[in-house]
């Protein structure tokens, strides 16, 4: 088992240029999430889906960022314009019936 | 909202002592779930707990979900270097619907010394 799969793992930008992390979920898993971490606000979720249906996007800090998932397998996070405070490490985690299996994170930098 | 408080922010122990950190909640959970993340890496799980009262182990990790379901506790024994890393506490309520958002602790840093 792959596990979840992320990409890039790093990603430096500059201020105003569009970014898109993407994700690649366990098989047979039939809900993604979205998260961001930082020092300051620890884990937050951002958005999820189920059966590739946003069901909660109540995380979703502004209109800059978006997230799809058009099919079980691939999912991506987008954010634009991005800017210096989007800076943080987001992951996206899998799961079947409760338990969450995180990928190992896009560390995002927005100089 | 659910709010977790989780506790100690940070330890700092002798390689071979034992560790035990907590999770409260101010509102009841139906699962409480453990994650030790190492640096660089995504969180990973280590041990789930479904049912109010439950103990459950997985080598020298013991977890307990509380009677109240307001709470849980790990517990590692004979810590050795590698249990280097933060530990976080995730619960979730679910009522009958597929609410399966979790709610995270701060986590604990827990640093070893050999």
């Amino acid at each position: 088992d792959a596990g979840v799969i992320q990409s890039p793992r790093h990603e430096v930008t500059e201020m105003g240029q569009e970014v898109t992390l993407r994700c690649k979920p366990i098989s047979g898993h039939d809900y993604l999430f979205w998260y961001r971490q930082t020092m300051m606000r620890g884990l937050e979720l951002l958005i999820y889906f189920n059966n590739n249906v946003p069901i909660d996007d109540s995380g979703m800090p502004e209109d800059r960022f978006s997230a799809k998932m058009p099919n079980a397998s691939f999912s991506t996070l987008k954010i634009q314009p991005s800017e210096p405070r989007d800076s943080a490490v987001y992951f996206c985690a899998s799961s079947f019936r409760g338990e969450q299996y995180f990928g190992p994170g896009t560390r995002l930098t927005v100089t | 909202g659910q709010q977790l408080n989780q506790s100690p922010q940070s330890m700092f122990i002798q390689e071979g002592e034992d560790v035990s950190m907590n999770c409260t909640s101010s509102s009841i959970f139906n699962t409480w779930l453990w994650y030790k993340q190492d640096p660089g890496e995504g969180p990973v799980l280590l041990i789930a707990l479904y049912k109010a009262g439950e103990l459950t182990s997985n080598g020298r990790l013991t977890a307990q979900f509380g009677i109240t379901r307001k709470d849980s506790f790990l517990n590692i024994s004979a810590s050795i270097p590698s249990d280097v890393g933060i530990y976080f506490c995730a619960g979730r309520f679910h009522s009958g619907g597929s609410n399966y958002k979790l709610t995270f602790g701060k986590g604990t840093l827990l640093t070893v010394n050999p």
